[in-house]
C-alpha cells in the first residue's frame, strides 16, 4: 500500500541541539519528496523540496531511496523552529497528487 | 496579492445542516485542492480540481462535493452536515507543470467548522 510514515508525533529538543525528523515513506516509481512547516497562527507552507537539493533555515532533507526515507535535519536547533512539520510525497495516481504524512511536532526548549 | 484566502474562518452547524466553503485565489493558479486536518491524521486530501470546469474525488470525498465554476473560486459543499465532518479544512492552490502535475501549493488560513 502507497504510505508516508513520520514515526514521531511529537520531538522535544533543547536549544542547540541536533535535531532530526523522520520521514518513511513506500510508494512506487520516484516520487519527488517536500516537506511542509506550519508555524503557530501561520498557514501552512512550503519548507523544501528535495529536487532543489536547498538548505533553508538550516534544514537539510537527502533523499535515501534505498531506504526510502527523506528526513528532515537540523544541526542546531532554534526556538522559532517550533511548528508543525509534515512530510509530502508528490505521486503519480491518475493524476499527481500530494499525501500529506500525519505531521510531526517539533518543541525546541529554552 | 491575496494569496489564497478562505470564507468563512469558523463555523458551527447543526446536523444535518448544509453549508458552502469558499475558497478563492487570485495567483492565476490551475490546481486547486480541499484538505481536512483532523488531529493524529494529517492532512486528507477532500477533492482537487486541475482546472475551471474540472473536479475529482481525492482520498476523502464521501459527504462533501465541490464546484470549480470560475477559475479563481473553488467551492466545497456539505449537503447534510454530520458530527464526523467536524475538522479544520485547508484549501490549497498550485501551479501547473503540464504533464509532470503542480508546482508547491500555496495553502489559505483554514475554516475551523463544528458540526454538533
Amino acid at each position: 500500500a502507497q504510505r508516508v510514515t513520520q514515526p514521531e508525533k511529537l520531538l522535544s529538543v533543547f536549544k542547540g541541539a541536533p535535531v532530526e525528523l523522520k520521514c518513511n515513506y513506500s510508494y512506487s516509481g520516484s516520487p519527488e519528496l517536500f516537506w511542509y512547516v506550519q508555524y503557530s497562527r501561520q498557514r501552512l507552507q512550503l519548507l523544501l523540496r528535495h529536487i532543489s537539493r536547498e538548505s533553508i533555515k538550516g534544514f537539510t532533507a537527502d533523499l535515501n531511496k534505498g531506504e526510502t526515507s527523506f528526513h528532515l535535519k537540523k544541526p542546531f536547533a532554534q526556538e522559532e523552529d517550533s511548528a508543525m512539520y509534515y512530510c509530502a510525497p508528490r505521486v503519480f495516481s491518475g493524476t499527481y497528487k500530494y499525501i500529506f504524512g500525519t505531521g510531526t511536532r517539533l518543541k525546541v526548549l529554552a | 496579492n491575496a494569496g489564497v484566502t478562505q470564507t468563512p474562518k469558523f463555523r458551527v452547524l447543526k446536523t444535518g445542516q448544509s453549508m458552502t466553503l469558499l475558497c478563492a485565489q487570485d495567483m492565476n493558479h490551475e490546481y486547486m485542492y480541499w484538505y481536512r486536518q483532523d488531529p493524529g491524521m494529517g492532512l486528507r486530501l477532500i477533492h482537487y480540481s486541475v482546472g475551471e470546469g474540472t473536479t475529482a474525488k481525492g482520498e476523502v470525498p464521501d459527504g462533501y462535493n465541490v464546484s470549480r465554476l470560475k477559475k479563481q473560486n473553488f467551492l466545497l459543499g456539505l449537503e447534510s452536515a454530520a458530527p464526523s465532518q467536524t475538522s479544520v479544512y485547508f484549501c490549497a492552490s498550485s501551479y501547473s507543470r503540464g504533464q509532470f502535475g503542480s508546482y508547491e501549493q500555496y495553502f489559505g488560513p483554514g475554516t475551523r467548522l463544528t458540526v454538533t
